[in-house]
């Protein structure tokens, strides 16, 4: 019930693009949705996060559609850009546990 | 300044090796995290203290001891490590308890070999 299940393992979308990833989850006391962005060799670092309060979440071409009653979340990164290539987790947390639960990740490859 | 800092960068050690991670951050930031990360896979909790207290110990084996000096130090003690403990480390640290919604910052890690 702690899962978090994140689709696709791994993605290539051509320059100008939509890059469509997926998170779902069960437990119902998540209530913290971010989403981590990785670089070889570099630490994750905070993409974007949502509440459940609200259903989506803009910041520049990164958007996170939340789902509740379906416990699903996603990830669309709009006109991706090769410098998007990156590994990218989504995660939930809930002030119950303190800790985040990371998804598996998906491996994204923007080809030029 | 968001900058969580770890060193060494690259680590070598043997069996028999006693070693030690180190990470820092300068952030005001109460609650500091390792993990464990393998190539491919999604970093792994291993420990988190907040307030300088060990809270969270993710059944670590005890070749692994944590420890905290003060609130912008944290320590991984190392000894008796086994070939499958290669992987990339982790630290982090949040404001306070990152499940909660504070942002988790993270380090660049230390790439961890056991011979």
């Amino acid at each position: 019930q702690q899962q978090v299940k994140q689709s696709p393992q791994s993605l290539i979308v051509q320059k100008g693009g939509i890059s469509i990833i997926n998170c779902a989850y069960e437990n119902t006391a998540f209530d913290y949705f971010p989403w981590y962005q990785q670089f070889p060799g570099k630490g994750p670092a905070l993409l974007i996060a949502i509440r459940p309060d609200v259903s989506e979440k803009k910041e520049g071409r990164f958007t996170i559609s939340f789902n509740k009653s379906a416990k699903q979340f996603s990830l669309h990164i709009m006109d991706s850009q090769p410098g998007d290539s990156a590994t990218y987790f989504c995660a939930a947390g809930s002030n119950q546990g303190g800790k985040l639960i990371f998804g598996q990740g998906t491996e994204l490859s923007v080809k030029p | 300044d968001t900058e969580v800092t770890q060193t060494p960068k690259h680590l070598v050690m043997g069996m028999t090796n006693k070693k030690s991670l180190k990470c820092e951050q300068h952030m005001g930031h109460r609650a500091m995290y390792w993990y464990k990360q393998k190539a491919k896979k999604p970093p792994e909790l291993m420990f988190v203290y907040s307030y300088e207290k060990l809270s969270i110990n993710e059944s670590v084996p005890s070749r692994f001891s944590p420890e905290c000096p003060n609130s912008s130090l944290l320590n991984l003690h190392l000894h008796a490590l086994q070939p499958e403990d290669s992987a990339l480390y982790l630290c982090a640290s949040s404001a306070l308890l990152a499940g909660i919604g504070e942002t988790q910052y993270f380090g660049p890690g230390t790439r961890l070999l056991v011979l």
